[in-house]
């Protein structure tokens, strides 16, 4: 079985300081990872995925996530919040099931952005 | 290309009533899912097609049924709609393997 924890369902940082959300993730096997980013009232965008390549994976609008097998965590960093990172983010792994590949997602993130 | 479309963005019902949601992609994906999403809940797997003519049930499919009509669409009903399945509805596709998925715009469906 497969399962996603991210630690904190809200974080607050300040415009210009850093970003981190994190991800525990369980399972059985090499799994792949992935981070999607929900602005209000729109679907899910790919920020980043892991699929077992180099450990530290750089994505979109400056954001990267380092793969730590030996803590099962896929953290989301970012040098310096804007005030658009401001939306929900989601931890996402996926696993093969029968031939099929099933992702499950965390529960969410909340990423607040003050001026 | 239109990636993933839903039909429709909005729907408000009353319970019993029966509703199906579209959901096309023009990207030649073989795998489709539909998700529910609820406050603090995340995005939960109600159905998913691994490719035309092959569905499985998710996380959460009790009172939804689903078609994969073609490789291009995917669709979700609702039988007897029930005020639990009040949620915003996303379809997405993706490429068979450890591959990302592309998400529609999402449904909001409220049950009365």
């Amino acid at each position: 079985a497969q399962s996603v924890t991210q630690l904190d369902s809200h974080v607050s940082v300040s415009e210009g300081t850093p970003v981190l959300l994190r991800c525990n993730y369980s399972s059985s096997y090499s799994p792949s990872l992935f981070w999607y980013v929900q602005h209000p009232n729109k679907g899910l965008q790919l920020l980043l995925k892991y699929t077992s390549a180099a450990t530290l994976v750089k994505g979109i609008n400056g954001f990267e996530a380092e793969f730590k097998k030996s803590e099962t965590s896929f953290h989301l960093t970012k040098p310096s919040a804007h005030m658009s990172d401001a939306a929900e983010y989601f931890c996402v792994v996926t696993l093969s099931s029968g031939g099929s590949y099933i992702p499950t997602f965390g529960r969410g993130t909340s990423l607040i952005v003050h001026p | 290309n239109a990636g993933v479309t839903q039909t429709p963005k909005f729907q408000v019902l009353k319970t019993g009533q029966s509703m199906t949601l579209q959901c096309a992609q023009d990207m030649n994906h073989n795998s489709m899912y539909w998700y529910r999403q609820d406050p603090g809940m995340g995005l939960r797997l109600i159905y998913y097609s691994a490719s035309e003519g092959t569905t499985d049930k998710g996380e959460v499919p009790n009172g939804y049924n689903v078609s994969r009509l073609n490789k291009r669409e995917f669709s979700l009903r609702l039988e007897s709609a029930a005020p639990s399945q009040t949620s915003v509805y996303f379809c997405a596709s993706g490429k068979e393997g450890y591959n990302e998925q592309f998400f529609g715009p999402g449904t909001r469906l409220t049950v009365l």
